[in-house]
């Protein structure tokens, strides 16, 4: 049973271009939360979804950040138009049910460098 | 005020000594807690769950207080192993539960 997979591991992208980041939850789960850790920082969340809705987007940047989950295939976290701000790692979880009483799994993340 | 709040540390200790780390949270509706570990350059994970009884697992304890609303983890017999960052986490409601983290606790245990 494999875990959550993200790919890529490293992503190199220059100014301006566009980043997308895919997650693919482990087999049973159909919740997904995305996370950003810069360096030398916690954790931030910043969107929460289930197969084909976005749940919570509440730490989400307004401008440049989408996320999807279809109801086919894996998330995706989509950066338009990087800048060097969006460089870190970005982490994916997944649940089989809401978190209220259980903990949720993580991928080995991407690591965005934006040149 | 800070949801998650941890000591980011370090702390530096020998190995077999005890140490401990505790973590205040604001939300009192809080439902769910646990303590993860992150390795250097790599994801979280699971360290333990913490109840409301408080739980051990081996070298581990893990205790929660809801009235003050902190939660802590107790080391023993430190091992070099150890050194990582703990991450205290609070599953919070918020119209969903979102895993909501402190910024981490390092850890470096030496000979």
């Amino acid at each position: 049973n494999a875990g959550v997979m993200q790919n890529p591991r490293h992503l190199v992208r220059r100014r301006g271009q566009e980043a997308r980041l895919r997650c693919s939850p482990m087999k049973g789960h159909s919740h997904v939360y995305w996370y950003r850790q810069l360096p030398e920082e916690g954790l931030k969340f910043m969107v929460y979804l289930q197969k084909e809705n976005i749940i919570d987007e509440s730490g989400m940047p307004k401008e440049r950040f989408s996320a999807e989950f279809p109801k086919e295939g894996p998330s995706i976290l989509r950066i338009q138009q990087v800048v060097r701000g969006d460089s870190a790692a970005y982490f994916c979880a997944s649940s089989p049910q809401n978190l209220q009483d259980t903990e949720a799994f993580f991928g080995q993340g991407t690591r965005l460098t934006v040149v | 005020r800070k949801e998650v709040e941890q000591d980011p540390g370090p702390f530096n200790v020998p190995e077999g000594a005890t140490v401990a780390f505790n973590c205040t949270y604001s939300n009192s509706a809080s439902q769910s807690f646990f303590w993860y570990r992150q390795d250097c350059r790599k994801e979280p994970k699971l360290l333990m769950s913490v109840y409301s009884s408080g739980n051990e697992d081996g070298r581990f304890t893990a205790q929660l207080n809801r009235a003050s609303q902190y939660i802590s983890l107790l080391i023993r017999d430190s091992k070099l192993s150890d050194s990582a960052t703990y991450l205290c986490v609070v599953n919070s409601p918020g119209g969903s539960y979102i895993p909501t983290f402190g910024r981490g606790t390092s850890l470096i245990v030496h000979p």
